[in-house]
């Protein structure tokens, strides 16, 4: 039973477009919400977290969004680069992090 | 400073053989993850060590797999009796404190091909 739904599977973008995935979660238990990039061969990589008493986050051209009263939480990637293009996963966390399926993003330049 | 080691980075074996993966967490990371990543599950916890506390071990698929943490430090997952299906790349997280909310950080994984 996967505890955290993330859409879209995949997505493309255009440079200097934006990127949106979306994620959804049951669990209220869940206190931490990060985001992972991920490249072929590589391990997952931190992105940007956010915890439930913050709406939205922003770092750079990463941006999350929250909404804790529908359980649902993204991130858009501004100014979409050819280097963004990667795996993107969602995850909530009580201790042990659930994943989302991921996301893989290209951008074409 | 150095990130979270993991060794092999490689490694093919036979069905049946038991293999061990290792791995250096961030120093003074109390906490330690093992996950596995495949296309069929994706990613999925497997065990958690926090300090001299007893092991999570709630998400280990099956009594073929152990893990240890020694001197609260490095970490040894060991899968007996390889199946084809424990193909999959092994990764490991250290983070500060085991709380929730606190970032744990990837290693590159081992990844395991059972032939």
């Amino acid at each position: 039973q996967q505890q955290v739904k993330q859409s879209p599977q995949s997505l493309i973008v255009q440079k200097g477009g934006i990127s949106i995935i979306n994620c959804a979660y049951e669990n209220t238990a869940f206190d931490y919400f990060p985001w992972y990039q991920q490249f072929p061969g590589k391990g997952p990589a931190l992105l940007i977290a956010i915890r439930p008493d913050v709406s939205e986050k922003k770092e750079g051209r990463f941006t999350i969004s929250f909404n804790k009263s529908a359980k649902q939480f993204s991130l858009h990637i501004m100014d979409s680069q050819p280097g963004d293009s990667a795996t993107y996963f969602c995850a909530a966390s009580d201790y042990k992090l659930s994943f989302g399926a991921g996301t893989t993003v290209t951008v074409r330049a | 400073g150095a990130g979270v080691s993991q060794s092999p980075s490689n490694k093919v074996t036979e069905k049946g053989k038991d293999v061990e993966l290792r791995c250096d967490p961030i120093s003074g990371h109390t906490a330690l993850y093992w996950y596995r990543q495949s296309l069929g599950q994706g990613l999925e916890f497997l065990i958690y060590f926090q300090g001299n506390s007893a092991p999570d071990k709630s998400g280990l698929p099956s009594d073929r797999f152990s893990a240890e943490r020694t001197g609260g430090s490095v970490s040894t997952l060991t899968i007996q009796r390889t199946q084809q299906e424990d193909s999959a790349v092994y990764l490991c997280a250290s983070s500060p404190t085991g709380t929730g909310n606190q970032p744990q950080h990837f290693g590159d994984g081992t990844r395991l091909s059972i032939l």
